[in-house]
């Protein structure tokens, strides 16, 4: 099975910061790599898609990117409402597999 | 638009066997894959295993000696099957297009 290793587990931030959440894939996936938000009691947002995909609806100041086998969740200013966890999923082959997420807090 | 709905026991005894069913609407089962996520309390994002648009299957390595996933198109429901349920199956459930998600049900496994 293809491991996702997501760091940081816990990231604190500041409103305005610009944060980076990364996951390496144990196998080439190629951009077969979703980033998914999830708040408190509610199912997870599809963020990012394909990689670099902004998915509808999705503000702009989110934007994904890969370097090889490393794939980045990035915000470039950090706003209240981003405050939530983070995961990122591979579909290039089954099993899919998520990494173990990404707490994002305020500082 | 696109809704996808479980539903199933909120409470199953250990050892028992779980079913669980998402009902689907704005879209067709024969033209999307549709999967299975769950989510411990507290805890992380697991895929279970999803139907395809053709109607096969996949599974997560961990649970497919345990888990069915099926589908009525006629009703357009997909089912999930999972026994020998044990206290660490406690976790709200999804079935999701990965782009729309359902509002999941939780499912509590009492020993």
């Amino acid at each position: 099975d293809i491991q996702m290793t997501q760091s940081p587990s816990s990231l604190p931030a500041s409103l305005g910061d610009r944060v980076t959440i990364t996951c390496r894939a144990s196998q080439d996936i190629g951009n077969y790599l979703r980033w998914f938000q999830q708040k408190p009691g509610k199912s997870p947002r599809l963020m990012i898609y394909g990689a670099t995909n902004l998915a509808a609806g999705v503000p702009s100041r989110f934007s994904g990117s890969r370097s090889g086998s490393d794939y980045s969740l990035t915000i470039s200013s950090l706003e209240s409402e981003d405050m939530a966890d983070y995961y990122c999923l591979q579909s290039k082959e089954s099993p899919f597999t998520f990494g173990a997420g990404t707490k994002l807090e305020l500082k | 638009q696109v809704q996808l709905k479980e539903s199933g026991p909120g409470l199953v005894q250990a050892s028992e066997t779980l079913s669980l069913t998402c009902t689907v609407s704005g879209f067709s089962l024969t033209s999307y894959h549709v999967s299975w996520v769950r989510q411990p309390p507290g805890k992380g994002l697991e895929w279970m295993g999803r139907i395809r648009s053709g109607g096969s299957t996949d599974y997560n390595s961990a649970l497919k000696s345990r888990l069915s996933i099926s589908r009525d198109t006629s009703k357009s429901q997909v089912l999930l099957k999972m026994n020998s349920l044990q206290t660490e199956d406690t976790a709200i459930y999804y079935c999701t297009l990965f782009d729309y998600w359902g509002q999941g049900v939780m499912v509590t496994v009492s020993s």
